[in-house]
């Protein structure tokens, strides 16, 4: 398995709480990128990273912010958090590898982290 | 309208079934189309991987894409109780690693 943790893996918070997601990679992977899980919605990106201090922003980033000060980690905040943002949180990281005629760009996706805002 | 649509099941199959997961999408750039395997409470796994169109093997596993439909496969031939897991398509534009996934299909093999 690709060396990534999170933590923590199970978080229950109180809305308007602030809360910290951490993920760390072994792997030195250049890109790391959080995802949230919900039923009906698949995996939906929320932020990623493409180098230290270097992040963008991706399809349901309303409500978070990222920060990455080191390559192996990874932080998700949620400022204030409300019910809406109960959901499963996966990290993933990946790295470009070149293959004749395309561009391999593998995801290894970390353990899970499920966070529930009452 | 969901660029991926993938439905979510779930499905049931016997022991030995052969399985067909389909997804479709709406957006004709896409080029690069993955399946993900995700057990109950894992992270996904990547299972298949194609670029373009065609079709891609792998044990009992098959990987078709085709981009005139805009409609990709995933086959499982002699299903296993162990195939029993979610199964998402993923698939992106270009080089740059941002996924699009599907909702994810959960498939549950019977002894």
């Amino acid at each position: 398995d690709a060396g990534i943790t999170q933590s923590p893996r199970h978080k229950v918070t109180e809305t308007g709480t602030p809360v910290t997601l951490r993920c760390h990679q072994t792997e030195n992977h250049r890109y790391m990128y959080w995802y949230r899980q919900d039923p009906g919605h698949g995996l939906r990106l929320i932020h990623y990273s493409y180098g230290v201090k270097d992040t963008d922003k991706g399809e349901v980033s309303d409500g978070y912010s990222v920060s990455r000060s080191k390559t192996e980690d990874f932080l998700l905040t949620l400022e204030s958090a409300t019910s809406s943002q109960t959901s499963v949180y996966f990290c993933a990281i990946s790295e470009s590898k070149g293959l004749a005629g395309s561009s391999y760009n593998e995801q290894f996706f970390g353990p899970g982290t499920r966070l529930t805002v009452l | 309208q969901k660029e991926v649509e993938q439905d979510p099941g779930p499905l049931s199959v016997p022991e030995g079934a052969i399985v067909s997961l389909n997804c479709t999408y709406s957006n004709s750039a896409f080029q690069y189309f993955m399946w993900y395997r995700q057990y109950s409470r894992k992270g996904p796994e990547l299972l298949m991987y194609t670029y373009s169109s065609g079709n891609k093997e792998d044990g009992r596993f098959t990987a078709q894409v085709d981009k005139s439909s805009k409609y990709i496969s995933l086959f499982i031939r002699d299903s296993q109780p162990s195939d029993s897991a979610t199964y998402l398509c993923a698939m992106r534009y270009n080089q740059g690693g941002k996924l699009i996934f599907g909702q994810g299909t959960e498939l549950s093999v019977k002894p």
